[in-house]
């Protein structure tokens, strides 16, 4: 059975205090890895896709990278509004739905 | 903004009743997904619509249903509801990439309460 688990569940940081997110998968057959954040009650908001291992992707603070068997999402030096759910999912190359993990919900204080 | 819309925001209902909830996708994009998110269970896929017709189905109860139009919007109807059903209620909508690629972006939501 696929699985997305991430960790840590929920991050307390300092403002300007950097640290990573991890992804951990199994599922056969992979076609993409995405990563979404998520504010309280509001929709996942897209962040970034990955699709073979090695690949890296930036966006503003965050960098997103993947291995065969796992996901980093990069904070670097985060501010009080990158405080929310981080959210990682599956893409099969079978289907088009995406599996996804419970998410590390991230607060950073000022 | 996702370009993704969903009415209503938010919607309160007692057991046994029936809703629907309504989806347009962002222009151009012919799947739709429908996803449940619960505090216990997470974002949690339901069922596909491409160009009208259903193309996977997830962990959908049968009291759930669901259609896509000739326009591409798209309805979620809930049935028979029981407490257990209230949680937040996502559209997705997605354009294939060559490749095989695709990204999905979500709607607001709907946030659904069964007392």
């Amino acid at each position: 059975e696929d699985q997305v688990t991430q960790s840590p569940e929920a991050l307390r940081l300092q403002e300007g205090e950097s640290s990573s997110l991890n992804c951990s998968y199994t599922v056969s057959g992979l076609r993409g890895l995405f990563w979404y954040r998520q504010d309280p009650g509001k929709g996942p908001e897209f962040l970034f896709t990955l699709y073979s291992a090695g690949e890296e992707k930036e966006k503003e603070r965050l960098k997103a990278t993947l291995t065969k068997k796992e996901s980093f999402l990069h904070i670097t030096a985060p501010k009080p509004e990158d405080s929310a759910t981080y959210l990682c999912a599956v893409q099969k190359s079978s289907g088009d739905k995406l599996t996804f993990g419970t998410g590390t919900r991230l607060a950073v204080r000022p | 903004d996702s370009g993704v819309t969903q009415t209503p925001k938010h919607l309160i209902t007692a057991t046994g009743q029936r809703v629907t909830l309504r989806c347009s996708p962002r222009s151009g994009d012919l799947s739709v997904y429908w996803y449940q998110q619960s505090l216990d269970q997470g974002l949690q896929f339901l069922i596909q619509y491409y160009n009208g017709e259903e193309r996977a189905k997830g962990n959908i109860l049968e009291r759930f249903s669901a259609q896509q139009f000739p326009d591409l919007h798209s309805e979620l109807n809930l049935s028979s509801l029981e407490l257990g059903d209230s949680a937040l209620y996502f559209c997705a909508s997605s354009a294939q990439l060559a490749g095989g690629r695709e990204t999905q972006y979500f709607g607001p939501g709907t946030r659904l309460l069964v007392l």
